[in-house]
């Protein structure tokens, strides 16, 4: 069983589209994240909710909005995409205590 | 801001030691973190060490904390050619809502 999982894992679009990234994870963690890491893997966090609730907002840019409908699902929506956008997607989970992140496998997103 | 630092890149001889170096500029530091990132996978957690350690060893991995200097290495004993990736260095404390700071990641190459 995956504990991470992410959908999809390659995404080709447009310039102005919007599409959503999903991310399940099933260690039953309550804080889930999602990152970007750039085309020089450089890695830089965007969202973090707890229970559902958001943690960590890091200046990301209103295009994009988080969801979490529950504590397993943190999803990533994101409309008007720009070129800038295309990076690789990380979804990550994290334990309360030591705050250990477990990473999903990425979803590779390229906007056109 | 907290700041975490690594030098980009590594290359060594299959059969030698590897020893990755990350400085941090946190005081709190709570847990102190290696990850390894192959070629289009996830970052996959290898080792955490709490702030009160001086010492770590896992196997053909020994992490090494110097407070004092707020400096963290990663020695990997018998580097073979699968532990080529990179390698990213992550430190958090207790008042950050769990959030990591990264590094930007250590390149490492191992040669035949």
């Amino acid at each position: 069983d995956t504990a991470v999982s992410q959908t999809p894992k390659y995404l080709v679009t447009q310039m102005g589209n919007d599409k959503s990234i999903k991310c399940e994870q099933n260690l039953g963690h309550d804080t889930m994240y999602w990152y970007k890491q750039d085309s020089k893997k450089f890695l830089k966090i965007m969202f973090s909710y707890n229970n559902k609730e958001l943690i960590i907002n890091e200046t990301v840019p209103n295009r994009f909005s988080p969801k979490s409908p529950d504590k397993a699902h943190l999803n990533l929506h994101i409309n008007s995409l720009e070129l800038g956008d295309s990076a690789v997607y990380f979804c990550a989970t994290g334990l309360a205590a030591s705050n250990e992140q477990f990473f999903g496998p990425g979803t590779r997103l390229t906007v056109l | 801001g907290e700041d975490v630092e690594q030098s980009l890149f590594l290359s060594v001889r299959e059969g030698d030691s590897s020893v990755i170096n990350c400085t941090y500029t946190d005081s709190s530091s709570t847990y102190l973190y290696w990850y390894k990132q192959e070629p289009g996978a996830g970052l996959q957690l290898l080792t955490y060490i709490f702030s009160n350690m001086d010492m770590k060893q896992d196997q053909r991995l020994t992490v090494l904390l110097n407070k004092k200097d707020k400096h963290l290495s990663l020695r990997i004993a018998d580097t073979q050619t699968g532990d080529s990736a990179i390698y990213f260095c992550a430190e958090t404390n207790a008042g950050n809502n769990r959030k990591l700071i990264w590094g930007l990641g250590t390149s490492l190459a191992v040669n035949p």
